[in-house]
């Protein structure tokens, strides 16, 4: 059972433009909600995490969304570039338990 | 070392072939973890180590899975009679951090695994 529902599983956008990645769940335990970012032959690296006492984070151009009635999270990425081009993976934990991830949004910035 | 380093980065082998994946945690870390990428996939947990301390190995697919930490620090997962559903890219993550809930994950690289 997919603990992390993601969509879109790939995702083309124009440069300077926004790309949107959603995230669902359904374990309300759950308490931390990272975004990781993957390219070729490396492994996953942390982008931004948000607790769900909060309903938005942002860090320079990335963006986290939380809907807690929902049981939705976001990944917004602002004025995208083709370096952002990679695959990015929503994620979901509680202290006690191991971070269970999403199948991954492929993203292409095209020039 | 700067990072999580997994060896090797490659590793092809044969049907029925024992095989060893090699982690080296950032040093210091108190936590390690072993994960499984299928190919177009998210990671999935294998085991967690405490230290030494073998704290979950739910995850492990079959009882062909083996990993160790005998030391706290390098950690080694064992494959036996490799089949091909094993192939796929193993990824060990470590962090200073004693839960295991994904907080300051580092993750290696990983090595691909292809069995033939």
């Amino acid at each position: 059972q997919q603990q992390v529902k993601q969509s879109p599983q790939s995702l083309i956008v124009q440069k300077g433009g926004i790309s949107i990645i959603n995230c669902a769940y359904e374990n309300t335990a759950f308490d931390y909600f990272p975004w990781y970012q993957q390219f070729p032959g490396k492994g996953p690296a942390l982008l931004i995490a948000i607790r769900p006492d909060v309903s938005e984070k942002k860090e320079g151009r990335f963006t986290i969304s939380f809907n807690k009635s929902a049981k939705q999270f976001s990944l917004h990425i602002m004025d995208s570039q083709p370096g952002d081009s990679a695959t990015y993976f929503c994620a979901a934990s509680t202290g006690a338990n191991n971070l269970f991830f999403g199948t991954g949004t492929r993203l292409t910035v095209i020039p | 070392g700067a990072g999580v380093s997994q060896s090797p980065r490659y590793k092809v082998a044969k049907r029925g072939q024992d095989v060893a994946l090699r982690c080296d945690p950032i040093s210091g870390h108190v936590s390690l973890f072993w994960y499984q990428q299928a190919l177009g996939q998210g990671p999935e947990f294998l085991t967690y180590f405490q230290n030494e301390a073998q704290l979950d190995k739910s995850g492990l697919p079959s009882d062909r899975f083996f990993a160790e930490r005998p030391e706290g620090s390098v950690s080694t997962l064992k494959i036996q009679r490799t089949q091909q559903e094993d192939s796929a890219v193993y990824l060990c993550a470590s962090t200073s951090v004693g839960l295991r809930g994904g907080y300051g994950y580092t993750f290696g690289s990983g090595t691909r695994l292809t069995v033939v």
